[in-house]
């Protein structure tokens, strides 16, 4: 059971949007940047945004982050095949001193 | 462009130890990050191992810590883990990431390794 709480598994079809939720608490994401990975089958994590809302370099503006108080949101819009992937959040916990991630999030393009 | 690549033995036998290295090209390990390891147990989710800075700041997963040792090699620009008293939980990929520094706490992964399996079995 993860301390950060997301759906197991969200779908959509292609060229429509989803958003991944990631729930915690005032000891985590209420008070530390949130970030979001995507994970392909058999490859390394992938950044995609990091504290909360920002994109690094060369991840298209498909891809979008917020946060709420002590919840965080993943947005993608114009869904692809191509974004059939697990999907992490990942912040700091001060009273763990560690660092988090969520369960993940299966993401189905149908 | 930074690059880590991590190496080790893919078969422990349980109660050994378990050492991995992490070798960093295109960054200073000197040079304000934290770098730490990650790992993945087959079909599951990620998991925080430990993440240290040059500076000397360590942080650890408590759930590890009492078995957990990371060190930095700034002459090879490398990094190390041991994990002792491993069991078949401590199967899983491995990765190694450099962690953005943040002066209370290790921050996000940015760059990581492509990650390597260690399965503990007899």
């Amino acid at each position: 059971q993860s301390v950060l709480t997301q759906p197991p598994s969200v779908s959509a079809a292609p060229g429509q949007k989803v958003t991944i939720s990631c729930s915690g608490s005032t000891s985590n994401i209420g008070n530390y940047y949130v970030s979001w990975y995507q994970q392909l089958p058999g490859t390394a994590p992938k950044l995609l945004i990091y504290e909360n809302n920002q994109r690094p370099s060369g991840i298209p503006d498909r891809f979008s982050g917020s946060k709420s108080g002590t919840s965080a949101t993943l947005g993608i819009t114009g869904l692809q095949t191509g974004d059939e992937a697990d999907y992490y959040c990942e912040t700091w916990d001060r009273t763990l001193s560690a660092v988090l991630f969520g369960g993940g999030t299966k993401l189905t393009v149908l | 462009q930074v690059q880590l690549q991590e190496s080790g033995p893919g078969l422990v036998e349980p109660s050994e130890t378990l050492s991995l290295t992490c070798a960093v090209s295109g960054y200073s390990i000197s040079s304000g990050y934290y770098w730490g390891w990650f790992r993945q147990p087959p079909g599951k989710g990620l998991e925080w191992i430990g993440s240290f800075y040059h500076g000397g700041s360590t942080y650890y997963n408590p759930s590890l810590k009492s078995r957990l040792t990371i060190s930095l090699d700034t002459s090879k620009n490398q990094f190390s883990l041991k994990l002792s008293s491993v069991t078949a939980a401590d199967t899983a990929v491995y990765y190694c990431a450099r962690q953005t520094y943040y002066y209370d706490h290790s921050g996000f992964p940015d760059c990581w390794g492509q990650g390597t399996l260690v399965t503990v079995s007899s």
